[in-house]
């Protein structure tokens, strides 16, 4: 069964850039997967970052963007505040209607 | 605004079930295909299922096949999960979440989520 991969943690200074990447134990990922990227601080629901790719959802801040970079989909953070201090989970569509999340990216701002 | 609302949650003993609702608001549902997504505690997201805005069609994560079921019911704007033969490793919060695609689109994504309901199994 094909794994989504993501970094378990990285840390990114105050005002720095950060990306975070999700990738395939097998294959590469590309604009057909519908890559998109979900933030979770502790105790709440998941907000929706991006979907398909590199479209923000409403109301998230331009310092958040989505990309393909290489064989991966990419979260990069520019601009790094301490409120996004935060898990990130990409999720990638497999076909067939069946969904795989990655398992999460710590993102500590220090 | 949208809402979603889930609830039915609880501690029940492995090898029972235990049915899931989510109570939809502010759209119009019955427009709408909507996810059950789980998170055990301590642990990452993980997709359970999805159901088509018209209920016709579903699909559900490999582990949770043939013990789950969703449904819908779009006169009432509620989704189900229906879970049998609970094991210990079902311990989570469920999670409903909604498509952002209108029929008769997918976007292959989810916007909108509930605050989700706990499920513990044990004996």
């Amino acid at each position: 069964q094909t794994v989504v991969t993501q970094e378990p943690s990285f840390s990114v200074s105050p005002g720095g850039t950060v990306t975070l990447t999700c990738g395939l134990s097998s294959g590469s990922v590309s604009t057909g997967y519908y890559p998109s990227w979900y933030q979770q601080t502790p105790g709440q629901a998941p907000r929706t970052l991006i979907y398909d790719t590199n479209i923000r959802s409403s109301g998230v801040p331009d310092r958040f963007s989505g990309s393909i970079l290489g064989n991966k989909a990419a979260l990069t953070i520019t601009g790094a505040q301490a409120d996004d201090e935060s898990d990130y989970y990409c999720v990638l569509y497999m076909g067939s209607g069946i969904w795989v999340f990655g398992g999460g990216t710590k993102v500590t701002v220090l | 605004q949208v809402q979603l609302v889930e609830s039915g949650g609880g501690v029940v003993q492995p090898g029972r079930s235990l049915r899931l609702s989510c109570a939809a608001s502010g759209f119009t549902f019955s427009t709408y295909g909507i996810h059950w997504v789980r998170q055990a505690p301590g642990k990452g997201l993980e997709w359970v299922a999805f159901i088509w805005y018209d209920g016709n069609t579903k699909s559900y994560a490999d582990s949770m096949k043939g013990r789950f079921t969703i449904s819908r019911d779009n006169s009432k704007n509620t989704l189900y999960l229906q879970m049998h033969s609970l094991r210990v490793e079902d311990t989570a919060t469920y999670y409903c979440t909604r498509d952002p695609g209108r029929k008769p689109t997918v976007q292959y994504c989810f916007d909108y989520w509930g605050q989700g309901t706990l499920v513990t199994v044990s004996s």
